[in-house]
């Protein structure tokens, strides 16, 4: 059983394009988020969600809104493409118990190529 | 924000070989995480060792969180032990990784 998948795996568009990529995680984990690994393979967090409500927003261009119909589940939709947000895009989860935080799971990454 | 430097940035082996990873990190942290990330990009949990030892086969790691350092060890290294390790320190509700570590197992 997968623990959190991603759809699409691959994702090519062109420019301008408007592009959703879809996450979802069976672990009933509380906490979920979203990560960009750039092409120097440079990880950094995007967002991060705790039951549906967002906790962490990463300076992240507002073309990127996430959002989480319920907690299993964290969208994420990008709104007029440009070439920089060509990378791979990671979603994850964790269950996070008062101030001690869980190990994080990722999934298999969506790799996004704009053209 | 915390800083997490990796070392080396590469290192290449022959099979067999043993080898250490670095990663220190500038504050105090609720959370540690190795991962390993293979040729076809997938992030496999290593360990969540915020302090302590732990042993998984081959690999071990160990954090000393007082002095801001964790270590990943890899013996009797194998060609699929190949990809790229990154620790990753959590502060403030959030993973911040390190650039990582590129390991090249020869056959």
């Amino acid at each position: 059983d997968t623990a959190v998948s991603q759809t699409p795996k691959y994702l090519v568009t062109q420019m301008g394009n408007d592009k959703s990529i879809k996450c979802e995680q069976n672990l009933g984990h509380d906490t979920m988020y979203w990560y960009k690994q750039d092409s120097k393979k440079f990880l950094k967090i995007m967002f991060s969600y705790n039951n549906k409500e967002l906790i962490i927003n990463e300076t992240v261009p507002n073309r990127f809104s996430p959002k989480s119909p319920d907690k299993a589940h964290l969208n994420l939709h990008i709104n007029s493409l440009e070439l920089g947000d060509s990378a791979v895009y990671f979603c994850a989860s964790s269950q996070d118990f008062g101030l001690r935080p869980g190990t994080q799971y990722f999934g298999p990454g969506t790799r996004l190529l704009v053209l | 924000g915390i800083q997490v430097e990796q070392s080396p940035p590469d290192l290449i082996l022959q099979e067999g070989a043993n080898s250490t990873l670095r990663c220190n990190f500038s504050d105090s942290v609720n959370n540690l995480q190795w991962f390993h990330q293979n040729p076809w990009g997938q992030l496999i949990n290593l360990f969540y060792i915020p302090s302590g030892t732990k042993q998984n086969g081959r690999l071990s790691a160990t954090t000393v969180a007082t002095e801001r350092y964790s270590l990943l060890y890899i013996s009797s290294s194998q060609t699929t032990d190949s990809g790229v390790y990154f620790c990753a320190v959590e502060g403030a509700q959030k993973l911040v990784f390190g650039q990582g570590t590129r390991l090249t197992i020869n056959p």
